[in-house]
């Protein structure tokens, strides 16, 4: 069963520290989504990933995928409460696969 | 980024009716829509997906007869909780995607209450 891990299930930090979370698998991407969803509302794309070692940025949110392909990663430099959210990473072997979702990195900024 | 809509934003039926749930695309054409189930604190669970103008599939455990899923067009999909039940309370989010992309835009849910 193809699964991905995300790490950490619940992170707690206060505003303006650095933080990283992550997105693995033992399956290789062909690409990889991440998204955010605040409570009660549906998911927001991020980011699309797709080759490896390839790095993207969105102002403070840096997305690494790796060499293999089979790992990602968020880094969130300087954390403010909007950043709060459930952040899921999402992807899709093929066009008949199944589509596999992770459990999901709850994240809570303190003000 | 794309814009989707869900109708109704939430709703409380009675045991035993039926509830529509729409989801449209507003400004791009969804050529596959999918259907997701969540539950609080917990990631999305796909119940099922459907092209345009095709049958949906349905994830293993998710009752067809139960859950009827119309794509009539490329802006428009339907769901449908037949019979509902207190059990089907939850919170069902529609995703589209287009053409041979892989990403998905989702719509903003539909908090669904049987009581």
């Amino acid at each position: 069963t193809q699964l991905l891990e995300q790490s950490p299930q619940f992170l707690s930090i206060q505003e303006g520290e650095n933080l990283t979370v992550y997105c693995n698998s033992s399956s290789v991407f062909s690409s990889l989504q991440w998204y955010r969803q605040e409570p009660g509302e549906g998911p927001v794309l991020l980011v699309t990933v797709v080759t490896g070692g390839e790095v993207k940025k969105l102002k403070r949110l840096t997305f690494q995928f790796g060499d293999a392909r089979k790992d990602s990663s968020l880094h969130i430099t300087a954390a403010q409460p909007g950043d709060t959210g459930l952040y899921l990473c999402e992807y899709q072997q093929n066009r008949d696969d199944k589509i596999i979702f992770g459990k999901g990195t709850r994240l809570h900024i303190l003000p | 980024g794309a814009v989707v809509s869900q109708h109704p934003s939430w709703v409380i039926c009675k045991s035993g009716t039926s509830v529509k749930i729409e989801c449209r695309s507003l400004d791009f054409q969804a050529t596959t829509m999918f259907w997701y189930r969540q539950f609080p604190k917990q990631s999305l669970m796909l119940m099922a997906t459907s092209n345009e103008g095709s049958k949906a599939t349905y994830e293993q455990g998710v009752e067809k007869d139960k859950f009827l899923i119309n794509h009539a067009s490329l802006t428009l999909s339907t769901l449908t909780v037949t019979s509902a039940h207190p059990e089907d309370s939850s919170f069902y989010i529609c995703g589209l995607r287009s053409g041979s992309k892989y990403e998905q835009y989702f719509g903003p849910g539909t908090r669904l209450t049987v009581t």
